[in-house]
């Protein structure tokens, strides 16, 4: 089981929007605005699209945004695109030097 | 361009020792944390450690600490991932992944990662 819980799949249709949850703790997620995310694609290098819960790096699309409320953190990504299937994995950092991952999530976008 | 390449898998049997690597490139070495983090086979990322190259200091995830060692050789800019005994459940997918900074200090994700080394331990 995963330090933090995201749901195992989800899927839409191109131009949909979608929002992955991240549910951690009061010891992670609810206690710092350090939560990122990260896109996945096989065989390639993780990508990261949102970075201390809804900043978006250089690069990465405004498809892309993040929140937080509580233990519990988003990410929407808006006017879906083929493009977009691929895992989606959220990111605390949990204190003393050490982060927490959620399971990850599989987008497929039909 | 800033990339982190990882060395290639790996199939060991139990008792083995073993060293992956991860080689920094385009970017200063030595000013980046560079973190671990695995991957057993279906399950989700957990975090092992890290190490700052500039000073080799080292800070070890609970569940790992004792268990792997985290080493860095700088005058190849490479990191390293290395357990003295092998055991079955060591099996799994290792990352390698830059901790960000800016100038004025560390910021609290990763902002560049590799594609991974499997390990698959098995008799």
């Amino acid at each position: 089981q995963s330090a933090l819980t995201q749901p195992a799949s989800v899927s839409a249709s191109p131009g949909q929007s979608i929002t992955i949850s991240c549910t951690g703790t009061s010891s992670d997620v609810g206690d710092y605005n350090y939560v990122s995310w990260y896109q996945q694609h096989p065989d390639k290098a993780s990508e990261l699209l949102i970075f201390d819960v809804n900043k978006r790096p250089s690069g990465v699309s405004n498809r892309f945004s993040g929140s937080k409320s509580g233990n519990t953190a988003s990410l929407t990504i808006s006017g879906l695109r083929t493009e977009d299937e691929a895992f989606y994995i959220c990111c605390s950092y949990a204190g003393s030097s050490t982060w927490v991952f959620g399971g990850g999530t599989k987008l497929t976008v039909l | 361009e800033v990339q982190l390449v990882q060395s290639e898998a790996e199939v060991k049997k139990p008792g083995e020792s073993l060293r992956i690597s991860c080689k920094g490139s385009g970017y200063k070495f030595t000013s980046y944390w560079i973190g671990w983090v695995r991957q057993m086979p279906g399950k989700g990322l957990e975090w092992m450690g890290i190490i700052f190259p500039g000073d080799s200091d080292t800070r070890y995830s609970p569940s790992f600490q004792g268990q792997v060692t985290i080493s860095v050789d700088t005058s190849i800019n490479t990191a390293y991932l290395q357990w003295s005994s092998l055991k079955a459940s060591d099996t799994a997918l290792y990352y390698c992944a830059r901790r960000a900074k800016v100038p004025g200090g560390h910021l609290y994700y990763m902002d560049v990662w590799g594609i991974g080394t499997t390990v698959t331990v098995s008799s």
